[in-house]
């Protein structure tokens, strides 16, 4: 099976940067993808780690690190708007299938 | 514009009714799937569906049944076997291979047993 670890909670300034962690165990892999859910909304999503490295979309950041079965999701300059839950997702062996973690509620405060 | 439309936004079931879900979606996306999220939980897989008339059991299909006779549908009937309906329902479409270019989801539709 497969299983993708995050913490549940982050809080951070307004400004500030935070970086979210997700671990994951699975047999096979097809990379690693980044959702956002606002409080009552449907998850949007963010981005797509294929191979090892950052990607970058403005704002926000994505890092895959397959020989450690981790990546992250790092915000910076970070807005009241920002606060919402982020998971991680990662298909399943036959690729066409994600599986999310928990989930990650960030709090940002003024 | 294309996407998913799930309806009703709020539904409220008696015990031992049975309640439908409707998700339509019109991206030409051949994969559909229905999650149930819990208050401050994440998303857990019901049903899938990657191909009209066809469709397999999720983690927590239990209580739960769908159909898929056409390429742009897939609603999901909650029985009174499942005995903890009360949830936040999604429904997602995707390409079918492979899944990580992206799901996009409905609005979702809030079940509450009353």
């Amino acid at each position: 099976g497969q299983s993708l670890e995050q913490p549940s909670e982050v809080t951070a300034v307004e400004g500030a940067i935070v970086q979210i962690n997700c671990t994951y165990q699975t047999s096979g892999f097809y990379g690693l993808s980044w959702y956002q859910q606002h409080d009552g909304g449907a998850p949007t999503f963010l981005s797509y780690n294929a191979l090892d490295g950052l990607e970058e979309t403005g704002r926000f950041s994505s890092f895959l690190s397959r020989s450690d079965s981790y990546g992250y999701l790092l915000l910076q300059e970070l807005q009241m708007k920002d606060s919402a839950s982020y998971f991680c997702a990662a298909p399943n062996n036959a690729g066409n299938m994600l599986t999310f973690g928990g989930g990650t509620r960030l709090m940002v405060k003024p | 514009d294309g996407g998913i439309t799930q309806s009703p936004k709020y539904l409220f079931r008696k015990e031992g009714q049975n309640v439908t879900l409707s998700c339509e979606q019109n991206l030409n996306h051949d994969a559909m799937y229905w999650y149930r999220q819990d208050p401050g939980q994440g998303l857990r897989l019901i049903y899938y569906s990657q191909i009209v008339n066809d469709f397999q059991k999720g983690d927590i299909a239990e209580g739960y049944s769908v159909s898929r006779e056409k390429k742009e549908s897939f609603p999901l009937t909650v029985t009174s076997a499942q005995k903890n309906p009360t949830a936040f329902y999604l429904c997602a479409s995707s390409i079918v291979f492979p899944a990580n270019y992206g799901y996009t989801f409905g609005s979702g539709t809030r079940l509450t047993v009353v």
